[in-house]
């Protein structure tokens, strides 16, 4: 079956833009998670929801990042005034949000900031 | 403060051999434990998942130990195929919270023919 997909695989934007990002979970997951990857690191947490709820959102770095999932299912990360630091590989995961804890990664936007 | 380090940023093993990967954690309360790989370009993908009360998980050639007094777990691939080569995350869930990751920043290990 598809796995999970994000759009576009690759941005590129000049400081002060608005983008959005799109993550498309594995049909029936329904826990849904953004991360947010730099050169030589780890994924780092940004936001977990749980159907169409933000379960948890204390990773977001701060109040130009935004995200939605109106129907508990396709997702959409916002970020406002991008900022050169906020380059990174954006990643989105889903799982079925009941009992099973592996998580399910797609391949990831980058987002370049100019 | 808290800190999850895995052993090397890079590691080099002969082909056939078992590499052994490092987990540490401080100041965390795990859940459970999950390791990942990573290839480039590519998301993480999930290899072996090891809960607070367990020692021990195997899946074909790997091998997971998990140590809540050391605070560690250990990542064994055993007869190490240069297929294997990529980068290896562990990833923690603290108790108590929700089931978001908490990632180390990996091991890129490579096997050589």
């Amino acid at each position: 079956g598809a796995g999970v997909s994000q759009t576009p695989s690759n941005k590129v934007t000049e400081k002060g833009k608005y983008v959005e990002l799109r993550c498309d979970p594995i049909s029936g997951h329904t826990a849904l998670y953004w991360y947010r990857q730099s050169l030589g690191q780890g994924p780092e947490f940004l936001i977990y929801f749980q159907g169409t709820g933000a379960a948890d959102d204390s990773g977001l770095p701060n109040d130009r990042f935004f995200a939605v999932r109106p129907e508990g299912s396709v997702s959409t990360l916002k970020i406002q005034r991008t900022e050169r630091g906020d380059s990174a590989v954006y990643l989105c995961a889903s799982s079925p949000g009941t009992g099973s804890h592996e998580q399910f990664f797609g391949p990831g936007t980058r987002l370049t900031v100019l | 403060s808290q800190k999850i380090e895995q052993n090397s940023e890079a590691l080099n093993i002969q082909e056939g051999k078992t590499a052994t990967l490092t987990c540490n954690y401080t100041n965390y309360s795990p859940a459970y434990l999950q390791w990942y790989r990573q290839d480039p370009g590519r998301g993480p993908v999930f290899l072996l998942l090891i809960r607070e009360n367990e020692k021990e998980k195997r899946k074909e050639r790997l091998k997971v130990t998990f140590d809540t007094t050391l605070k560690q777990s250990l990542f064994h691939i055993t007869a190490s195929q240069p297929a294997d080569s990529a980068t290896y995350l562990c990833a923690l869930v603290n108790s108590g919270s929700a089931r978001q990751l908490t990632f180390g920043s990996g091991t890129q290990l490579t096997v050589l023919p």
